[in-house]
């Protein structure tokens, strides 16, 4: 069964870089498949991130594009997300999602890190 | 960017049925993609391709998709379907995701 683990600090200062790695198991990344990155504000709704081919190929989200980069380590089977100049509005939960290609649904999700934007 | 509508609430009484609605512009011509989410819990996803459904969603679940509206169905309503429910598309044009603003699914 795939499941996916996201890891990663929990509180980040403001204007410093936030960090986080998706380990996936059960399914070999470099197989195939889009992984994404989707957050969640408290009280608010889901917000895509980005996704990166297991090729290395990334698509973001036009409004974070500037401060995210996205990249796959497939001999650990884990994919990454760096977000710079990280600000209180950054705070929520991040969560690593599997899809199948660009139109395909999100199928597997990790549990979800909260990382929290704070001096 | 594409946008995607979605009411803030429903309401419904148990038995009955729900309908989430997902607006977006020719949407019909769109793979539409629904998530329902507990509070503290990851997303599931409840109806894909606009009308599938993967193992482990009941029958009760069911959707479509046409001109500028999706919906979400959902028949003999249970307090166990009480949660947050998400619509998402690809936008082709941008090769982006989107997700809908989330409809909060209450149950009398």
């Amino acid at each position: 069964q795939v499941q996916l683990q996201e890891s990663g600090p929990g509180l980040v200062k403001p204007s410093e870089t936030l960090s986080l790695s998706c380990t996936v198991s059960g399914y070999s990344i470099s197989t195939g498949y889009y992984w994404g990155w989707i957050r969640q504000s408290p009280g608010k709704g889901l917000e895509w991130i980005g996704n990166i081919y297991h090729s290395g190929t990334t698509y973001y989200n036009p409004s974070l594009k500037s401060r995210v980069t996205m990249s796959v380590d497939t001999s650990k089977n884990r994919f990454s997300m760096r977000m710079t100049s990280v600000a209180a509005a950054d705070t929520a939960v991040y969560y690593c999602a599997r899809s199948g290609e660009m139109a395909a649904p999100f199928d597997y999700w990790g549990q979800g890190a909260l990382v929290t934007v704070s001096s | 960017s594409y946008v995607l509508t979605q009411p803030p609430s429903v309401s419904v009484a148990p038995g009955q049925t729900a309908r989430i609605t997902c607006g977006g512009n020719n949407i019909g011509g769109k793979s539409v993609h629904w998530y329902h989410q507990k509070p503290g819990q990851a997303p599931v996803l409840a109806v894909y391709n606009d009308y599938d459904r993967p193992s482990g969603t009941p029958e009760r679940f069911s959707g479509s998709n046409s001109g500028n509206t999706a919906t979400l169905t959902i028949s003999r309503v249970e307090a166990g379907d009480e949660a947050d429910y998400y619509c998402q598309v690809w936008d082709s044009s941008s090769d982006h995701v989107v997700f809908g603003g989330g409809t909060k699914l209450t149950v009398l």
